[in-house]
C-alpha cells in the first residue's frame, strides 16, 4: 500500500474564499483521483489529476470550480474556490498503481460558513 | 454518476453476530473492492476480487465476486467493536482505472 498524507486535515472557512488541499505520496503512483463525500454519502470522483496536463473532470464539476495541480508522480494539489456551504464535505485523495489497487489519504474535512 | 446499490443500508448487530451485506450493480464490473471507513478517516480496502466466483477472506472478513460480475458480497463472522463503521463497495470496469462506489452499509453493535 501507499502512505498518503494530506494538508490541512480540517478547515473552517468564509464563503466566497478558497482553499487549497495538498496530497503527498510516499512513493510515485501511476493515478491521482480527488474524490468528495458530502455529509452521510458515498464518495464522488470530482477529478483524474494528470501529471504534466490538465485534470480530467467528470460530469458536474469543472475546473474553474476545482483547479487541480500535479507537478510530479508523488504531489497533487485541489482548490476549492470561491466557497459556499454546500461545497461542505470532506475532500478526499486517492492514488492507483496498477497491480497494487486503490488507496485513499486521511481526507480534507471542510466546513463553510 | 453511477452508484452501486449496497444492501442493507444499515445494521445494528450484537457483538459476536455474523454480518451479511451484498452489492448490486446493472452493469459488470471486472475488480470488486471493500473497503470500510472509520468516522474522520479515509476508507481502508480490505479485500481485492479480481475473478468471476472468486472467493477470498482476510481474516474474519470474506468476500464474493458474483458469478454474473454484477455483484459481490461481504460477510464479517464474529463482529467486534471496532468492525463499528461504514462498509463501501467499489466496481471496476477492465480498462478504466476509475471506481464507482456503492452507497454504503453502516455498521452498528448494539451493547
Amino acid at each position: 500500500s501507499a502512505v498518503i498524507s494530506q494538508k490541512p486535515s480540517r478547515d473552517i472557512c468564509q464563503r466566497g474564499t478558497s482553499l487549497t488541499i495538498q496530497c503527498q505520496v510516499d512513493s510515485q503512483v501511476t493515478m491521482m483521483f480527488w474524490y468528495r463525500q458530502q455529509p452521510g454519502q458515498s464518495l464522488t470522483l470530482i477529478a483524474t489529476a494528470n501529471q504534466g496536463s490538465e485534470a480530467t473532470y467528470e460530469s458536474g464539476f469543472v475546473i474553474d470550480k476545482f483547479p487541480i495541480s500535479r507537478p510530479n508522480l508523488t504531489f497533487s494539489t485541489l482548490t476549492v474556490s470561491n466557497m459556499s456551504p454546500e461545497d461542505s464535505s470532506i475532500y478526499l485523495c486517492s492514488v492507483y498503481r496498477e497491480y497494487n489497487e486503490q488507496f485513499f489519504g486521511p481526507g480534507t474535512r471542510l466546513t463553510v460558513l | 454518476g453511477q452508484q452501486l446499490n449496497q444492501s442493507p443500508q444499515s445494521m445494528f448487530i450484537q457483538e459476536g453476530e455474523d454480518v451479511s451485506m451484498n452489492c448490486t450493480s446493472s452493469s459488470i464490473f471486472n475488480t470488486w473492492l471493500w473497503y470500510k471507513q472509520d468516522p474522520g478517516e479515509g476508507p481502508v480496502l480490505l479485500i481485492a476480487l479480481y475473478k468471476a466466483g472468486e472467493l477470498t477472506s482476510n481474516g474474519r472478513l470474506t468476500a464474493q465476486f458474483g458469478i454474473t460480475r454484477k455483484d459481490s458480497f461481504l460477510n464479517i463472522s464474529a463482529s467486534i467493536p471496532s468492525d463499528v463503521g461504514i462498509y463501501f463497495c467499489a466496481g471496476r470496469i477492465f480498462g478504466n482505472e476509475k471506481l464507482t462506489f456503492g452507497t454504503g452499509t453502516r455498521l452498528t453493535i448494539i451493547p
